[in-house]
């Protein structure tokens, strides 16, 4: 069946620091892919998708590329601030399906 | 601003005794979701209902049941909660445009109500 595995956490991370969080998934057929955040006491948001190989989603300062080759859609920004501090949910839907696939979920925490 | 509302925040349930989780939303969004969430795990989808029909996932206990009376509210009903039904209880809702392709936009999520079974 379909499965996201994503690194890890906690993350620790100073300000301003570079980050990555990798996902990797396995489907069938052509997933789109997803990153959702969890701020402290909220609900998940959507944070960034990409729907085919090679398209590259952003928001926020925050991108990930689609990589069929690899099955990875890494999560990066180039400077984390201290109201990054979340958790990051990687996640696919598979083809028709209504269903969202995610990872366990990976804690950053950016200190001042 | 429109928004997924979960009611309660924090459920306390003694074990075997049926409990009612509540979300409700202002988007007027024609798909609703339910979704499990146990501590250090993904979220899990349970079911959804798309308008008025009720899709189950093959792995959800009978136990888990929900009922959608119109396109603002959703329950989850938990008929005899056990220990390992402990977990935060997402509700998330989507609008399907319908035609090909599948479904196309984003869900939008709850708070969750996290579920304590003692």
């Amino acid at each position: 069946g379909d499965s996201v595995t994503q690194m890890e956490g906690p993350v620790t991370l100073s300000e301003e620091a570079f980050l990555t969080i990798n996902c990797t998934y396995t489907a069938t057929g052509y997933p789109s892919l997803f990153w959702y955040v969890q701020y402290p006491g909220e609900g998940l948001q959507l944070l960034l998708k990409a729907t085919k190989a090679d398209d590259k989603g952003s928001n926020k300062g925050f991108e990930a590329t689609y990589r069929k080759e690899t099955t990875s859609f890494h999560l990066e920004k180039g400077s984390v601030q201290v109201s990054d501090s979340a958790v990051y949910f990687c996640a696919l839907r598979a083809g028709s399906n209504y269903k969202l696939t995610f990872g366990k979920g990976t804690l950053l925490t950016v200190n001042p | 601003d429109a928004m997924v509302i979960q009611n309660p925040r924090y459920q306390v349930t003694q074990f075997g005794k049926p409990v009612t989780l509540s979300c409700s939303q202002t988007l007027n969004h024609n798909v609703m979701y339910w979704y499990q969430q146990k501590s250090s795990q993904a979220p899990k989808l349970l079911f959804h209902y798309y308008d008025k029909d009720f899709n189950n996932e093959a792995d959800t206990p009978d136990n888990f049941q929900s009922r959608r009376p119109n396109t603002s509210f959703c329950f989850l009903d938990i008929r005899s909660p056990g220990l390992g039904d402990a977990a935060m209880y997402l509700c998330a809702t989507s609008r399907d445009l319908g035609g090909s392709g599948g479904p196309r936009e984003k869900q939008y999520f709850g708070p969750g109500t996290r579920l304590t079974v003692t």
